[in-house]
């Protein structure tokens, strides 16, 4: 079965300008979660959705920001974008976001602000 | 913050098993230990979880000690496609993982 899907893969962005990046879960998966990576503060938790609703968060800026739809699928938003927000986004899917489901992680979309 | 604490790195002779090692001292009795590789920035990806039995599937086993204040991920017979940084992970209720620095594995020929 296809894996979980993010597009674009990769993005140049100019500061100030705001980003949206998509998620396409496993089909089946309603819980969709987002992790940003960077080479100094390695990868870091920044939401979770379930059922269209945000469950948990991170410790990021509101700049930052989610949303999953009816079919699962799940885009987050970085507004504002500042130099240090280029890193690898990486969203990760599974069946319930029970602690006991494995969590299945896509490709990522690596962001670069210039 | 992260829960584990891995070394930064290790080699391993390609045949022979890597036994990787993690502690998690601080585990809580709902949290389950999940083990994620990275190769290239590549998305992770999912090797084994367990909560406090052995767990073994086609990729590795999970060794977990009794107190589950650590754990071992033993990959039998290391190929050169296992180089990659692999992550021992604390999952806590709620889908969230909480990466550490995870232990860069080099397979040497």
């Amino acid at each position: 079965k296809a894996g979980v899907t993010q597009t674009p893969r990769y993005l140049i962005k100019t500061r100030g300008q705001q980003v949206t990046l998509s998620c396409s879960p496993i089909s089946g998966h309603r819980s969709v979660s987002w992790y940003q990576q960077t080479p100094g503060q390695g990868l870091q938790f920044l939401f979770e959705y379930f059922s269209e609703t945000q469950r948990n968060k991170g410790n990021f800026p509101g700049r930052f920001s989610g949303r999953q739809f009816s079919n699962s699928r799940s885009e987050m938003n970085v507004s504002t974008l500042e130099l240090g927000d280029s890193a690898l986004y990486l969203c990760a899917s599974s069946r319930a976001g029970l602690a006991a489901t494995e969590a299945f992680f896509g490709q990522g979309t690596r962001l670069t602000v210039v | 913050d992260a829960k584990t604490t891995q070394p930064p790195s290790m080699d391993c002779a390609e045949g022979r098993a890597a036994n990787l090692p993690c502690n998690h001292s601080t585990i809580s009795g709902n949290e389950y230990v999940y083990w994620y590789r990275q190769i290239h920035s590549q998305g992770p990806q999912y090797i084994i979880h367990g909560l406090k039995n052995n767990e073994t599937n086609e990729m590795a086993s999970l060794i977990i000690t009794e107190d589950r204040k650590s754990s071992t991920l033993i990959l039998p017979h290391a190929t050169l496609r296992d180089t990659a940084v692999y992550y021992c992970i604390v999952r806590v209720p709620g889908n969230q993982f909480y990466f550490g620095t995870g232990t860069s594995l080099t397979v040497i020929p």
